[in-house]
């Protein structure tokens, strides 16, 4: 059966530090991949998404970043963060039409 | 682009039923999901429609009509674990669109 890893569960980071989020699917192969982010009280909003190694779509323009070295890897990345990148951060995946499945999600607050 | 429309909260008795409402607007349409989602937890898939009908599945129903970019999540024999927010996502064209998502409805169950 599929799984995803999603880690950290939460996270605190000053203003202005990196970030790197990483997400591992298990038991499927060449998965579509997501990044989401919802804040507090907020709908879930579209971040990244990727049909393959290295193809990376980006849907809202922002200080993060999202990289897939490899089939079943998928890391989001911030350079430098802000406060308004606080949020809770949910990594999903899907094959073709199928729903989406989603990980446990990282809970990221800047301080 | 696509505008998905539910109501923001919702509150119904133990035992008995609530239909949450959804409706869309879409340039294309390739199925719609509902998720549930507990406080602090990742969403959860509950059904798909992507033909006009209604779809069961033990206490949860989904209906979908497509002229009418309208759909509804029927739960039954309401439960106190049933309070969560309730999350409508659509599917565009082509296969591998990422899936858009609602803002979701709050639902609270009481005694």
């Amino acid at each position: 059966s599929q799984t995803i890893h999603q880690w950290p569960a939460t996270l605190v980071q000053p203003v202005g530090s990196p970030l790197s989020l990483e997400c591992t699917v298990e038991g499927t192969s060449n998965p579509n991949l997501y990044w989401y982010r919802q804040a507090a009280g907020r709908g879930l909003q579209l971040l990244f998404y990727s049909v393959g190694i290295g193809q990376i779509s980006s849907e809202v323009p922002q200080n993060l970043s999202a990289s897939r070295p490899q089939d079943r890897q998928f890391i989001l990345s911030s350079k430098k963060l802000l406060l308004s990148d606080s949020g809770f951060y949910l990594c999903a995946w899907s094959l073709g039409n199928t729903e989406a499945f989603f990980g446990q999600g990282t809970r990221l607050t800047v301080v | 682009g696509q505008n998905i429309d539910q109501p923001t909260e919702m509150t119904a008795t133990e035992g008995a039923i609530v239909q949450i409402n959804c409706t869309y607007q879409t340039s294309g349409f390739n199925g719609l999901f509902w998720y549930q989602q507990h406080a602090g937890e990742a969403p959860t898939f509950l059904s798909y429609n992507v033909l006009d009908g209604l779809e069961e599945k033990g206490r949860f129903s989904s209906f979908l009509s497509r002229s009418k970019g309208y759909s509804y999540l029927l739960l039954k024999e309401l439960q106190m674990k049933d309070s969560a927010s309730y999350l409508c996502a659509v599917r565009d064209y082509p296969e591998n669109t990422p899936l858009v998502f609602g803002k979701g409805t709050r639902l609270s169950v009481i005694a």
